[in-house]
């Protein structure tokens, strides 16, 4: 099973400022992966697909990077709605049963 | 607008069976496939069961490896999960999700459902 570890388990920051999110895999997803943001009591958003594809009507401060094992999403600006919820999700592996989901990062609100 | 609506939640004892539905709107059902992501209280999210669009094949998580059952009704444009032999690692809001490609079966989800609780607990 491949293991998405992400980090910071908390990030605490002001409107404004700029958000670095990373999930880490245990082995290569190639591009395979990507970033959902869930806030308290919602059901989780597609927010990037393939690594660095912003999935329909997410706002262009969001933003994916990164292949193989190293993953980062970057909120540019950080707007009061996206104090939220983040996880990574990756199935690079046929058959799916190998699709797994980091721990998430909190961002907060300083 | 893609609308998933599950259903069939609740409390049920230890070693007990629950079915959950969804119901599908705003999409051509047939052509997607959907899947069950569930996530127990205060932790994340762990995907469940997936199936293609054309129902010809399924696939399940390791922890649900022959008690859990997803199945579809195209006629219907629902999506069931049969739970049996429930344990207590099992509570968790179920949600369903639709897949983002027509064309490849459960690599991203991007439509959800608000999610139905299962409790399981004597």
């Amino acid at each position: 099973e491949i293991v998405l570890t992400q980090s910071p388990a908390i990030l605490s920051l002001s409107p404004g400022e700029r958000a670095t999110l990373s999930c880490r895999a245990s082995q290569s997803v190639t591009n395979y992966l990507a970033w959902y943001q869930q806030k308290p009591g919602q059901a989780p958003r597609l927010l990037i697909y393939d690594a660095s594809k912003r999935a329909t009507g997410i706002p262009a401060r969001f933003s994916g990077s990164g292949s193989g094992t190293d993953f980062t999403l970057t909120i540019s600006s950080l707007e009061p709605e996206d104090f939220a919820m983040y996880y990574c999700q990756q199935r690079s592996k046929w058959p799916p049963e190998g699709l797994t989901f980091g721990g998430g990062t909190k961002v907060e609100i300083k | 607008e893609v609308q998933l609506l599950e259903s069939g939640g609740g409390l049920v004892q230890p070693g007990g069976s629950l079915r959950l539905s969804c119901a599908a709107s705003g999409f051509t059902f047939s052509s997607y496939g959907m899947n069950w992501v569930r996530q127990a209280p205060g932790k994340g999210l762990e995907w469940v069961s997936g199936i293609m669009g054309s129902g010809d094949n399924t696939y399940n998580a390791d922890s649900v490896k022959g008690r859990f059952t997803i199945s579809r009704d195209t006629s219907k444009n629902t999506l069931y999960l049969q739970m049996n032999s429930l344990r207590a690692e099992d509570t968790a809001v179920y949600y369903c999700a639709k897949d983002f490609d027509p064309g490849v079966t459960t690599r991203y989800f991007d439509s959800w459902g608000q999610g139905t609780l299962v409790t399981v607990s004597s």
